[in-house]
């Protein structure tokens, strides 16, 4: 079955610094991948999507994510952290274009002051 | 551009009661999903509806059911309630295939005692 993998449930970075997320997906041909953001109490937020274009996709906020064939990855990146981006962080996938998406297990993103 | 609303935001039950949970779609968006988001997890597809019929469902027994109405707005049915039912339901609507993104609501709190 197809699945996303997030790795790190909780990652810590100081504001101001990279902020990497990492995802790896299964599929035996290019899914279609996405990035959520859950912020507290609240639903999920699209925050960039490939769909077969550009690899190095830019999303909302500053974020963006580029897809590895090679490593089958979608890694979601931000050269510098805000206090606002604490949020919870869904990796997911399309496997195909009539089917479901596929969430991972999110990544919980915290802030250092 | 109204968004998704969901309805109620939190409600308590008792294990074997029954519950409906609504949602309002998105005008125009003529494709609804329900997810079911357990804590510290990411959400699990329940089923998807498509111009007022099912055409998709998750691992979910049965007793889950659902309807769309003609208005974009759809329900979720949970019959015999479980202990393991406490968790965050999640509506999502799309106007077309689900590659092309879903808006999501910011869901109801379910808690089963």
């Amino acid at each position: 079955a197809q699945s996303v993998t997030q790795l790190g449930s909780h990652v810590s970075v100081s504001e101001g610094a990279l902020v990497l997320l990492r995802c790896n997906y299964s599929s035996s041909v290019p899914p279609y991948l996405f990035w959520y953001v859950q912020y507290p109490n609240q639903g999920l937020q699209l925050l960039l999507k490939y769909t077969s274009a550009a690899t190095l996709v830019k999303g909302i906020n500053g974020f963006e994510a580029e897809f590895k064939k090679s490593e089958t990855s979608f890694h979601l990146t931000k050269p510098s952290a805000h206090m606002s981006d604490a949020a919870e962080y869904f990796c997911a996938v399309i496997p195909n274009r009539d089917d479901k998406i596929i969430f991972g297990k999110g990544t919980r993103l915290h802030i250092l002051p | 551009e109204t968004g998704v609303t969901q309805s109620p935001t939190h409600l308590i039950k008792t294990r074997g009661q029954q519950v409906t949970l609504r949602c309002s779609s998105q005008s125009g968006h003529n494709t609804v999903s329900w997810y079911q988001q357990a804590l510290g997890q990411g959400p699990q597809f329940i089923f998807q509806y498509y111009r007022e019929e099912e055409n998709g469902r998750g691992n979910f027994p049965p007793r889950f059911s659902g309807l769309q109405f003609p208005n974009y707005s759809s329900e979720l049915n949970v019959n015999a309630l479980e202990l393991d039912d406490s968790a965050l339901y999640l509506c999502a609507s799309s106007s077309g295939q689900a590659l092309y993104g879903y808006t999501f609501g910011s869901g109801t709190r379910l808690t089963v005692v």
